[in-house]
């Protein structure tokens, strides 16, 4: 089965704090992926990771920035967090670009910005 | 510009019955369609896919309908357990491409025993 584990289930941080929230798979995927759950707007793609050393942005990116060095771990960073960026947050991991494999999600982080 | 739309933010059934969660899109770039299911402090979890080529797909008392035309999916749940009860998703992308997932805002499904 697959596991994808984050770092933290719930998190509380200061305005102007530099936030990292982790995420590793131990599934070998090459895609991976940050989400925020937000409620009435359902899950919005940060950035995501086909490989090693490489991101795209994906739909909300201002405000993010991540950092993949290994491929089973892939980190979300918020650079000066602001209480907008109080969000649930979901990492995700697939198999392979173009093989439209399922992702699979780890169990979130609840980040709270104060 | 919400290209995913699951217009029923919250659905109520019967347990034994039907629950019937509908997905609308805008874009016809996508091809592969896909349902995730969520509790309460837990990540979604992969339920049901469908690519453009097929309009049912099935897994046990779950199906999914696409029609294309109408650029609608369906996910039929038969019979409707209290289990059932939670977040439903639905997703799409493109077939080729990235896996980049557009996600609807979810309907919530309570199974009444």
């Amino acid at each position: 089965d697959v596991k994808v584990t984050q770092s933290s289930r719930y998190l509380v941080k200061r305005t102007g704090e530099k936030v990292f929230l982790e995420c590793v798979q131990d599934m070998d995927h090459e895609n991976m992926f940050w989400y925020r759950q937000d409620p009435g707007l359902g899950l919005r793609l940060i950035y995501f990771s086909y490989d090693v050393k490489m991101k795209e942005k994906g739909d909300i990116p201002e405000g993010y920035s991540v950092s993949r060095e290994k491929k089973e771990r892939f980190s979300l960073i918020l650079e000066s967090a602001s209480t907008n960026q109080t969000s649930m947050y979901l990492c995700a991991s697939s198999l392979l670009l173009y093989s439209n494999q399922p992702q699979h999600f780890g169990d979130g982080t609840r980040l709270s910005i104060l | 510009d919400q290209q995913v739309k699951q217009n029923s933010p919250s659905l109520s059934v019967q347990e034994g019955r039907i629950s019937i969660l509908n997905c609308d899109y805008t874009n016809s770039m996508f091809d592969y369609f896909l349902w995730y299911k969520k509790y309460p402090a837990e990540g979604p979890t992969f339920l049901i896919s469908i690519s453009s080529i097929k309009d049912k797909n099935e897994d046990g008392r779950f199906t999914v309908f696409l029609n294309k035309s109408a650029k609608h999916l369906s996910l039929h749940i038969v019979p409707s357990q209290p289990g059932d009860s939670a977040v439903y998703f639905c997703a799409a992308s493109p077939l080729f491409g990235n896996e980049k997932l557009t996600f609807g805002t979810g309907t919530r499904l309570t199974i009444i025993p």
